[in-house]
């Protein structure tokens, strides 16, 4: 039982580069996320699925795509990347009537 | 204005002390109220969790709600060394999968 798996765990890309983050869970849950954690910022939701079908935006969603694959993966896709999408990135994900949000290592991602 | 509120510190105690970690909130419709704690280069884990108003428990930890003041405190008693990490403060107005509202992080080091 993994939990909540990331790859890559660490990316340096250009600007203008794309890429696309994976995450994948093994707890059958049913809702998963994507964060940012920026210094001073804590952390902030791009976007969310809360079911094997649907996403919506959070907080700030500029920039970035996502894709359901299925119940277990969730990928954030950078069409174009910028500086200012350098950060740690988390995915996470929970279960339906439950409390806690499990996070997965995070991937260390830069822009240069 | 931030919805969440929280001194990103750092703060640095000897061990043995109480530790206070604070949040403050603005939005009155938050009802669940949880702690976080995240380890340098990991993911965060969920530590403490609270619904509504009062005090809970666990060890060495409380965590407290006054949602009257709008303001949740975590307090750790007998500080370790092995405390030591970012406190993030959590929010939700519904209780399963949905949203949750993050506070920047306090940077917490225990010295020996």
């Amino acid at each position: 039982n993994a939990g909540v798996t990331q790859t890559p765990k660490f990316q340096v890309l250009k600007t203008g580069q794309s890429m696309t983050l994976q995450c994948a869970q093994d707890m059958n849950h049913n809702s998963m996320y994507w964060y940012r954690q920026d210094p001073g910022m804590g952390l902030r939701l791009i976007y969310y699925s809360a079911s094997e079908g649907t996403t919506d935006k959070g907080e700030v969603p500029n920039g970035y795509n996502v894709s359901r694959l299925n119940k277990r993966e969730f990928s954030l896709r950078l069409e174009s990347a910028a500086p200012s999408q350098t950060s740690v990135y988390f995915c996470a994900s929970q279960g339906q009537l439950a409390h806690e949000q499990y996070f997965g290592p995070g991937t260390r991602l830069t822009v240069t | 204005q931030k919805e969440v509120e929280q001194d990103p510190g750092p703060l640095s105690v000897p061990e043995g002390a109480i530790v206070s970690l604070n949040c403050t909130y603005s939005n009155s419709a938050f009802q669940y109220f949880m702690w976080y704690r995240q380890y340098s280069r990991k993911g965060p884990e969920l530590l403490m969790y609270t619904y509504s108003s009062g005090n809970k428990e666990d060890g060495r930890f409380t965590a407290q709600v006054d949602k009257s003041s709008k303001y949740i405190s975590l307090f750790i008693r007998d500080s370790q060394p092995s405390d030591s990490a970012t406190y993030l403060c959590a929010m939700s107005v519904l209780q399963g999968a949905q949203k949750l509202v993050f506070g920047q992080g306090t940077r917490l080091t225990i010295n020996p």
